[in-house]
């Protein structure tokens, strides 16, 4: 049974990175779409993008300029970047294993726990 | 982006009682509407993809259904266990988007 946990720093400072790893446990990342979803009281559930074990990505226009999502499947993980972060960034930030990427099966089977990142100075 | 909408925002149900959730969607989806389950301090739990069908491991008391860009989640004999926020999210277009969720409490 495959197995997601995330893994950074809690908190930020505004205009600088926000970087996290998700640690896939009990499968292969080789295989599937790998996706981070966050989740803000002002926002809800957001979709931040997606990487194929490919390397190949998929990014929410709304943050495409400031996301980066990348794999790496000699540590079995993948890892998200945003850029010049400010508080609206402050939401918990989920790994999930996206079943079908940018086909029509893109719903989300499995979830790591989610980690809180706060932005403040 | 397509906007999906959730009413009602919060509802009170009883054990036993049968609830229904519903999402609306702001064009055409087809069929690719998935539901999930999500407990405080926990990440969402997958119960229903492609509008109908129930992801392994999800109790049957759980079932979806479409009507145009109208989908319905329905719990039928509502378990302490249910007691949760739902939310909706759409497969058929990019960006993929969430509804705004429904929290069940126990009346």
């Amino acid at each position: 049974q495959v197995q997601l946990q995330e893994s950074g720093p809690g908190l930020v400072k505004p205009s600088e990175t926000l970087s996290l790893t998700c640690s896939v446990s009990g499968g292969s990342i080789s295989s599937h779409y790998w996706g981070w979803i966050r989740q803000s009281p002002g926002k809800g559930l957001e979709w931040i993008g997606y990487v194929y074990y490919s390397g190949s990505t998929n990014y929410n226009p709304s943050l495409k300029s400031r996301v980066t999502i990348s794999l790496d499947t000699s540590k079995n993980q993948f890892s998200l970047e945003l850029s010049s972060v400010t508080a609206a960034d402050t939401a918990v930030y989920y790994c999930a294993r996206d079943v079908g990427g940018w086909t029509v099966a893109g719903w989300f089977d499995t979830w790591g726990q989610g980690t809180l990142v706060t932005v403040s100075s | 982006d397509i906007q999906l909408t959730q009413t009602p925002s919060s509802l009170s149900a009883s054990v036993g009682d049968s609830v229904t959730i519903t999402c609306r969607s702001s064009q055409s989806i087809n069929s690719y509407l998935n539901w999930y389950q999500q407990k405080p301090g926990k990440a969402p739990n997958l119960l229903i993809y492609a509008a109908s069908r129930l992801q392994n491991g999800v109790p049957s008391r759980f079932s979806g259904s479409r009507s145009g860009t109208e989908f319905t989640l329905t719990i039928s004999s509502l378990q302490p266990d249910d007691f949760a926020t739902y939310y909706c999210q759409q497969s058929n277009n990019l960006p993929r988007t969430f509804g705004q969720g429904t929290k069940l409490e126990i009346k």
